[in-house]
């Protein structure tokens, strides 16, 4: 069964501060990777994309890693904002399938 | 235009009620999707459409009924829902059903049923 798993569940951190958020994934046979960020009552947006090939991505302060021999991945914000508190989910996809498996998200909270 | 929009972005109905929930697309995609999302929930998939055709549906109710008029337009036609059918509904849209391409989401509609 295809599966993604996210830890940490939950994130608290004080702005301007670094983070590292994992993701770790069963998918099979693996066709892309993606980080969503999204807003409480808002539609998810696109963060980083990553197929087989790729073992990293940047979007601004957002720099995603994917390592496909372990099926991991990590999302790092880096110098973090007010504006970065939201939940951020990983989802993958597998190869044929038009169905992508979406992680249960990690929620951050940065403080002020 | 990189921008999925949908109306209403709220929506309160009663269990007799009938209404439709709208997305629009101008970026030439030709896959657009319904999702479904709980409270602190990841969204669930409940149909797809492929170059106007449905081509999935996961055994989604028959109260949700899909259409999909042109390329650029997905309904969602409700029908004697349920109060757990209150969610977040979230549509989104591929430049094909290639799953490789990035779907983008929709601001989504807060459905409640009473």
């Amino acid at each position: 069964k295809n599966q993604v798993e996210q830890s940490p569940q939950s994130l608290i951190i004080l702005e301007g501060k670094n983070c590292t958020l994992q993701c770790n994934y069963t998918v099979s046979p693996f066709s892309n990777l993606r980080w969503y960020k999204q807003d409480t009552g808002r539609g998810p947006v696109s963060l980083t994309i990553m197929t087989f090939s790729e073992n990293t991505k940047s979007n601004g302060r957002y720099t995603a890693t994917l390592d496909a021999d372990t099926k991991q991945s990590s999302l790092h914000i880096t110098a973090s904002q007010l504006s970065d508190s939201a939940s951020y989910i990983c989802v993958v996809s597998a190869g044929g399938s038009y169905i992508p498996t979406f992680g249960r998200g990690t929620s951050l909270i940065v403080h002020p | 235009d990189t921008e999925v929009t949908q109306t209403p972005k709220h929506l309160v109905m009663g269990m007799t009620n009938k209404k439709s929930l709208k997305c629009e697309q101008h970026m030439g995609h030709r896959a657009m999707y319904w999702y479904k999302q709980k409270a602190k929930k990841p969204p669930e998939l409940m149909f797809v459409y492929s170059y106007e055709k449905l081509s999935i549906n996961e055994s989604v109710p028959s109260r949700f009924s899909p259409e999909c008029p042109n390329s650029s337009l997905l309904n969602l036609h409700l029908h004697a829902l349920q109060p757990e059918d209150s969610a977040l509904y979230l549509c989104a849209s591929s430049h094909r059903d290639n799953l490789k391409e990035t779907q983008y989401f929709g601001p989504g509609t807060r459905l409640l049923v009473l």
